[in-house]
């Protein structure tokens, strides 16, 4: 069972406008959340986390908010860029076993110039 | 520095063959894990090892074998592949439990004829 899920699949903003992509999960024992970044025929690249004792984590124009009670975080990224162009993976993960992480499907963004 | 690589990058096989993933760091991580990725699912964690000469099963273990000789490599055998393993396999590493920043290689796509 997805214990991890973004469902949106793709998503096109314009550049220099708001991007959010949205990840639901229901282990309530996930106390550690990432999102990666994935280019085509490249690894997934870390982009930010977010531990579940904090609500908001931000670097640049990057913000990770998680709301716990919801099991839902979400990723903004302004303004966005083309080359934020990618396929955004979110992934999280229990401190009882942080090896085993669980990610999400993936949300293609394309942003346009 | 090399990061993770990966070898081979593609690779067809037919149903029963054998064959070994072979995927390699230089930062000296001692957490290795092999992913498979496959359309509309998140990646999946395969196998994964805690340290030279350690290995554990993850969420979708069966019909791969997996080593930890060397401290920097990881190897992700199929003793007999089916086409249910067509797949795209990646390698990650981290440094220790808790810093769950992961480094990816640029994977390896696989066909099962």
């Amino acid at each position: 069972d997805q214990q991890v899920k973004q469902n949106s699949p793709s998503l096109s903003v314009q550049e220099g406008r708001i991007s959010i992509l949205n990840c639901d999960y229901t282990n309530s024992m996930f106390d550690y959340f990432l999102w990666y970044k994935k280019y085509p025929a490249e690894g997934p690249t870390f982009l930010i986390s977010i531990s579940s004792i904090k609500d908001k984590n931000e670097d640049g124009r990057f913000t990770v908010f998680l709301n716990k009670s919801a099991k839902h975080l979400s990723l903004h990224i302004v303004p966005s860029q083309p080359g934020d162009s990618a396929v955004y993976f979110c992934a999280a993960s229990a401190q009882s076993n942080n090896n085993d992480m669980r990610f999400g499907a993936g949300t293609r963004l394309t942003v346009k110039p | 520095n090399a990061g993770v690589t990966q070898t081979p990058k593609f690779r067809v096989l037919k149903t029963g063959q054998s064959m070994t993933l072979l995927c390699a760091q230089d930062m000296n991580h001692e957490y290795m894990y092999w992913y498979r990725q496959d359309p509309g699912m998140g990646l999946r964690l395969i196998h994964y090892s805690v340290g030279e000469g350690t290995t554990a099963k993850g969420e979708v273990p069966d019909g791969y074998n997996v080593s930890r000789l060397k401290k920097q490599n990881f190897l992700l055998g199929l003793e007999s592949a089916a086409p249910s393993q067509t797949s795209v396999y990646f390698c990650a590493s981290t440094k220790a439990a808790g810093t769950n920043e992961q480094f990816f290689g640029p994977g390896t796509r696989l066909t099962v004829l």
